[in-house]
This record gives structure tokens, sequence and C-alpha cells, in this order.
């Protein structure tokens, strides 16, 4: 089955780093995301990788994917307050072709 | 490109009545779109799938006859919850995926469901 898991909170000072952390069961995940969600709203897609990559860097994101220990996780360089949001990270077994399984959301904090 | 539009945004609607909620693609044309939902500070759970002129596919534990879907078109997706109740409230996402066959699903804004 599919299972995918984030830790619920992170706190982190203006201008350093974020690291938010997710780890899934499904090896046969084929995209894996990452969505930001701020209050009342929608979801944005952030970033995306493809499950035969290991990293994968877009101007102040990195994503980093251990196939291994399936584990996935995104690097917010130069946190801004805005970037304060529920961050889920979701897999797709099908590219595209079915729904997404979700993690828990893992809300950022960021300290002025 | 590629915006998906939910109406309304939020409804409160008595317990008993029915409310009907749209997911459009605005720019693209969807095959697939997939309704979600998601109860406060949890994450989004898959209710169905709904495919163009097809039957929609139900997720175990959700009751097709309460939450029915119609997917008329290509860029027309409606969820109806059927006799509203409390335990109904919820935040419902819709997302659609190109005909293309993109990796990429897009979200609607979600809409937000309060049953007095």
């Amino acid at each position: 089955g599919e299972d995918v898991e984030q830790s619920l909170f992170l706190s982190v000072r203006e201008g350093d780093s974020s690291v938010i952390n997710c780890t899934y069961t499904d090896s046969s995940s084929t995209y894996l995301y990452w969505y930001k969600q701020e209050p009342g709203a929608g979801l944005q897609l952030l970033t995306y990788i493809f499950s035969n990559m290991d990293m994968k860097q877009d101007q102040r994101l990195t994503v980093l994917l251990n196939k291994k220990d399936k584990h996935l996780s995104l690097r917010i360089a130069d946190t801004q307050t805005g970037d304060s949001a529920i961050y889920f990270c979701a897999e797709s077994i099908k590219a595209g072709r079915r729904a997404l399984t979700f993690g828990s959301g893992t809300r950022l904090q960021v300290q002025p | 490109g590629a915006v998906v539009s939910q109406h309304p945004s939020w409804v409160i609607c008595k317990s008993g009545t029915s409310v009907k909620i749209e997911c459009r693609s605005l720019d693209f044309q969807a095959t697939t779109m997939f309704w979600y939902r998601q109860f406060p500070k949890q994450s989004l759970m898959l209710m169905a799938t709904s495919n163009e002129g097809s039957k929609a596919t139900y997720e175990q534990g959700v009751e097709k006859d309460k939450f029915l879907i119609n997917h008329a078109s290509l860029t027309l997706s409606t969820l109806t919850v059927t006799s509203a109740h409390p335990e109904d409230s919820s935040f419902y996402i819709c997302s659609a995926i190109h005909t293309s066959g993109s990796y990429e699903q897009y979200f609607g804004p979600g809409t937000r469901l309060t049953v007095t």
C-alpha cells in the first residue's frame, strides 16, 4: 500500500535554510512532488522529481531523493516569512494518470 | 496557463440540503479530474476519480450515493453533496490532468463547505 509520512512542524529564522523531510513506502513511485498550501487556499506545485533522479534544484529549492531509503527532502534556501505555509509531499505511482497520495503536511513557521 | 477554478469558493448550507460544487479547467481539456477532501489541519484524502463520459471511481469508504460526481465535459466536473450533514463540513479540492498526459495535476483553489 501507499503511505507517506512527514514531520508536523518546523520553525526556522528568516534567512536560514529549511529542510522538510518525507518518507514513503511504495517503491514503485514514479513521481514525487512538493506542494505548498497557504491558509485557506488550494495547493501550489513547487517542484517535482522523477524517481530515477537523485537531486533537482530550482532557484531556492533543492529536492533530494534517496530511493534506497525511500526518503525525500525539500530544502528552501534563504527562507523568507512568505514561505510560511504547509508543505505536502506526494507520490504518484503511474505518472500523471492517477491520484496523488499526500503526506500529512509539515507546517513551516518562519520567524522574522 | 493550466488554471483550474472551483465554484463556489465557500458555501454554508443547512442539514439535509444538497450542495453542488463545480470544478472547471479554464484553458485546457481534462479527461480526468480528482476530488479530494481536507479536514482542518489534516492532509488531502482522495474521494473519487472523475473520468469524462464515464462513471466516477470512488475510494473505499466514500458513499457514491451521497457524493454524486458528474464529468459531463472535458472542462467540467461537479461534486454534489446530497443530504448534507455537519460531518460533511470540509474543504473540498479538485484537480485536473491535461488530456495530453502531463505528469502534473493542476489543483483548484478549493471549496469550503460548512453544514449547519
